[in-house]
Order: structure tokens, then C-alpha cells, then sequence
């Protein structure tokens, strides 16, 4: 069975750090194919993919935060993480961590999702 | 990057009906498309990948179809579980989703 579950600081200040970490269980980041991606849900509105990390510790970045985004993994723990510095009132948001898989080419999706942790910036 | 246009974005349907929702992408995405279901307060649930297959445990009155910059999410005969927003999702280049269609009931 697998699961997913994000868990962050809940609320910070702008121009902080915000980490968050994906625990995940049911399936390994060391095993060929699967990766974990972050998404990101401002409250009403539709979702922003943000980062992804592959079982070869290949990663990948939305270009129009690319600069603010540090994503990487523990394997051993099943673990993956997200950073995003510099935060303002947008980034504002539900996050969610989920599985990215396939069952070979062309296919990829995420088809696990976590339950997504809020996380407020406010001064 | 790639845009997606899903249309309409407020959809109000009767149990029973047949169900069309569209995703448009700003170009050819080659059916590198999925679509997920999202209920209120949860996570969003993966119904469609690579355009018209179907993910394990779905029902199979969900169907998707097109090709090109075109896309369809159907719902042969709605129910009232269906209630729910719906996203489009390319990955030609990277992930982008639409802006989603709500279902609701007339």
C-alpha cells in the first residue's frame, strides 16, 4: 500500500525558508522508474507543479521559481524534501507531495498523492 | 511553457446525464494528458493517464479521448460521488494543469 504524507512549519514570516518533507511508504525511491514531485494549491485555486526528484537523483524544476527551489531525498528513510527560500504572502498554499510513476513509456502521472500539510505566510 | 484551457469551469449536470468536460492545450502535447478528480478538501485522485487509459479502480463510466491540442474527460452516466473539480494535466514539457471544470449537481 502506498502513502504519502507532507509536513511542514505551518506558518511563517516573508523572506524565510520554507521546508517541507515528504514521508512516504509502499514503495522506494532506489527502485528504477520512480520519482516524487511536489505540487503546490493556493486555497480555491487550480495546482502548480513545483519539483520533481528521480530514483537516479535526477531533479527537475519549474523554471519560473527554479531559483527559489532546492528539492532532494533520504532513501534510507524514504524521505524527500522541498525547500523554497526567499517566501512572500504567494506562497500561500496547500502543498502536496505525490508519486510520480509510470508503466513505461509514454506514460507518467501521479498517481499517489499525499493529504497536503498548509502552509501560511504572514508577517 | 504549455497552457491549458479547460472549459466550461462551472459544469451543473443531473444524475444520469452524460457528462463532457474539455482541456485544451496552447500546443500539440501529443496525448501526454492526464486527468485527476479532486473532492472538496482532499487530495487530488488520478482518473486518466496518457489520454484515454484508466487508472486501476476507477469506474468505467470515466472515458477520455483526443489528440493534438484537444482533449475530453467523459462521464457516461454522472453520479452523485462524481461532484468534484476536475484538473487536466500535460507533461509533454513540464507538468502544467488547467485551471479546472467543477462538476456540480442541477
Amino acid at each position: 500500500q502506498v502513502t504519502l504524507k507532507e509536513s511542514g512549519p505551518g506558518i511563517l514570516q516573508p523572506s524565510q525558508t520554507l521546508s517541507l518533507t515528504c514521508t512516504f511508504s509502499g514503495f522506494s525511491l532506489s527502485t528504477y522508474g520512480m520519482g516524487v514531485g511536489w505540487i503546490r494549491q493556493p486555497s480555491g485555486k487550480g495546482l502548480e507543479w513545483l519539483a520533481n526528484i528521480w530514483w537516479d537523483d535526477d531533479k527537475y524544476y519549474n523554471p519560473s521559481l527554479k531559483n527559489r527551489l532546492t528539492i532532494s531525498k533520504d532513501t534510507s528513510n524514504n524521505q524527500a524534501f522541498l525547500k523554497i527560500t526567499n517566501v512572500d504572502t504567494a506562497d500561500t498554499a496547500t502543498y502536496y507531495c505525490a508519486r510520480r510513476g509510470t508503466t513505461g513509456i509514454p506514460t507518467d502521472y501521479f498517481d499517489y498523492w499525499g493529504q497536503g500539510v498548509m502552509v501560511t505566510v504572514s508577517s | 511553457d504549455i497552457q491549458m484551457t479547460q472549459s466550461p469551469s462551472l459544469l451543473s449536470a443531473s444524475v444520469g446525464d452524460r457528462v463532457t468536460l474539455s482541456c485544451k492545450a496552447s500546443q500539440n502535447i501529443y496525448k501526454y494528458l492526464n486527468w485527476y478528480q479532486q473532492k472538496l478538501g482532499e487530495a487530488p485522485k488520478l482518473l486518466i493517464y496518457y489520454t484515454n487509459s484508466l487508472q486501476t479502480g476507477i469506474p468505467s463510466r470515466f472515458s477520455g479521448s483526443g489528440s493534438g491540442t484537444d482533449y475530453t474527460l467523459t462521464i457516461s452516466s454522472l453520479q452523485p460521488e462524481d461532484v468534484a473539480t476536475y484538473f487536466c494535466q500535460q507533461y509533454n514539457s513540464w507538468p502544467t494543469f488547467g485551471a479546472g471544470t467543477k462538476l456540480e449537481l442541477k
